[in-house]
């Protein structure tokens, strides 16, 4: 089983700030971990993603995020808010179970970010 | 634009009526999936396709939803006897078979049941 948490359902920064979005996860498996954005009345939009390779890894339109495997964390941070990143993001766990040939992909309820001018 | 693409991207209807929802995916990606998404919450996965095959249907797709890819291109999810807790946001997603998880999703048909 795998679950993920996202431990702010809104949060609200300044143009021009930091921007940290956390998430956490549980599973069994050695998972893949996603970040999506969904722009209001547009469809979801991969931001990045981490597959076992470099644990920091470089997404779109600045963002980041670390893997921390002793954390059980993915969190997405910016160093600098711009009015077009309001929008939602998800966090999103993915295990392959490759000898029943299946895959599990569970979506956090995702972060809703508010950038003030 | 060589996107996903879902039709209609709004659908109102009355309880008990059937609706059926189109989704034509990116055209070399063979993998296409459903989800189901309600306010305040994360998409759920519904199905997932490869190629026409359906290889996956989650508890939540009761026996009134059906979906279908025959072949292997688009897709259409059908409802039947529609309830209100039908009311949701659909979405479709396709990727290519050698980037599983890494899905490009359409727009979503907005489904209110009234």
């Amino acid at each position: 089983a795998q679950s993920v948490t996202q431990l702010d359902s809104h949060v609200s920064v300044s143009e021009g700030t930091p921007v940290l979005l956390r998430c956490n996860y549980s599973s069994s498996y050695s998972p893949s971990l996603f970040w999506y954005v969904q722009h209001p009345n547009k469809g979801l939009q991969l931001l990045l993603k981490y597959t076992s390779a470099a644990t920091l890894v470089k997404g779109i339109n600045g963002f980041e995020a670390e893997f921390k495997k002793s954390e059980t964390s993915f969190h997405l941070t910016k160093p600098s808010a711009h009015m077009s990143d309001a929008a939602e993001y998800f966090c999103v766990v993915y295990t392959l179970y490759s000898g029943a040939g299946s895959y599990q992909l569970t979506f956090g309820k995702g972060t809703k970010l508010s950038v003030i001018p | 634009d060589t996107g996903v693409s879902q039709d209609p991207r709004h659908k109102i209807t009355k309880r008990g009526q059937n609706v059926t929802f189109r989704c034509d995916p990116i055209s070399e990606h063979n993998r296409l999936y459903w989800y189901r998404q309600t306010l305040g919450q994360g998409p759920e996965f519904l199905t997932y396709f490869q190629n026409e095959a359906q290889l996956e249907k989650s508890r939540l797709l009761s026996d009134r939803f059906s979906a279908e890819r025959p072949k292997g291109s688009f897709s259409t999810l059908e409802i039947q006897r529609t309830e209100q807790g039908d009311s949701a946001m659909y979405l479709c997603a396709s990727s290519p078979g050698t980037h599983e998880a890494e899905q490009y999703f359409g727009p979503g048909t907005r489904l209110t049941v009234t």
